[in-house]
């Protein structure tokens, strides 16, 4: 069965403060692993899909990268507007649709 | 209207009530989804249309009926729900096909109230 197990649950960073979320997986035929903000009371934003290990994406202050195990998002010198839940979640390759497996999140709070 | 849209946002419902929750995308997919989110819990999939065809029903209660009359629009029928069924639907789509990108945009989701 597809998993997605995401740590730690919530972080408390100063702003300032760097840090990472990591993101483990076990899927067969993985076809992309994504990541996703959502902030409370929303839906999920799309923020980087990754597709084999070794890639590196990066938008602002976050850097996504991927083994064939894990994703870990790395937030460089957070700020307060930052605070969010991050999604991590799976894809595996099969034909038609595309099945995603999500995992429960970390909830990010960046302090002032 | 760009990206993908919900309606209502919020509904309070009776469990005897019948109501439906709307979704509109307007990003040219041909996949649409709907996925229940609970506190704690991760986010779970119901139902995926391909081509206005279901090919996913993850063991839903028939109380929960999915309608997709064409790739933009997807309806969730509500009768006679439970107060476990309180929770926020999110309506996601994406491409299915290749070549393209797989990833899956959300609706701001319609937060649910079963009294």
């Amino acid at each position: 069965e597809d998993q997605v197990t995401q740590s730690p649950e919530a972080l408390r960073l100063q702003e300032g403060e760097s840090s990472s979320l990591n993101c483990s997986y076990t899927v067969s035929g993985l076809r992309g692993l994504f990541w996703y903000r959502q902030d409370p009371g929303k839906g999920p934003e799309f923020l980087f899909t990754l597709y084999s290990a070794g890639e590196e994406k990066e938008k602002e202050r976050l850097k996504a990268t991927l083994t064939k195990k894990e994703s870990f998002l790395h937030i460089t010198a957070p700020k307060p507007e930052d605070s969010a839940t991050y999604l991590c979640a799976v894809q595996k390759g099969s034909g038609g649709y595309q099945k995603v497996t999500f995992g429960t999140g970390t909830k990010l709070q960046v302090i002032p | 209207e760009t990206g993908v849209t919900q309606t209502p946002r919020h509904l309070v419902m009776g469990m005897t009530n019948k109501k439906s929750l709307k979704c509109e995308q307007h990003l040219g997919h041909n996949a649409m989804y709907w996925y229940k989110q609970s506190a704690k819990k991760p986010l779970e999939l119901m139902f995926v249309y391909s081509l206005e065809e279901r090919v996913e029903n993850n063991s839903v209660p028939s109380r929960f009926s999915p309608e997709c009359p064409n790739s933009s629009h997807l309806f969730l029928h509500l009768h006679t729900l439970q107060p476990e069924d309180s929770a926020l639907y999110l309506c996601a789509s994406s491409q299915d096909r290749p070549p393209g990108r797989y990833e899956q945009y959300f609706g701001p989701g319609t937060r649910l109230t079963v009294t």
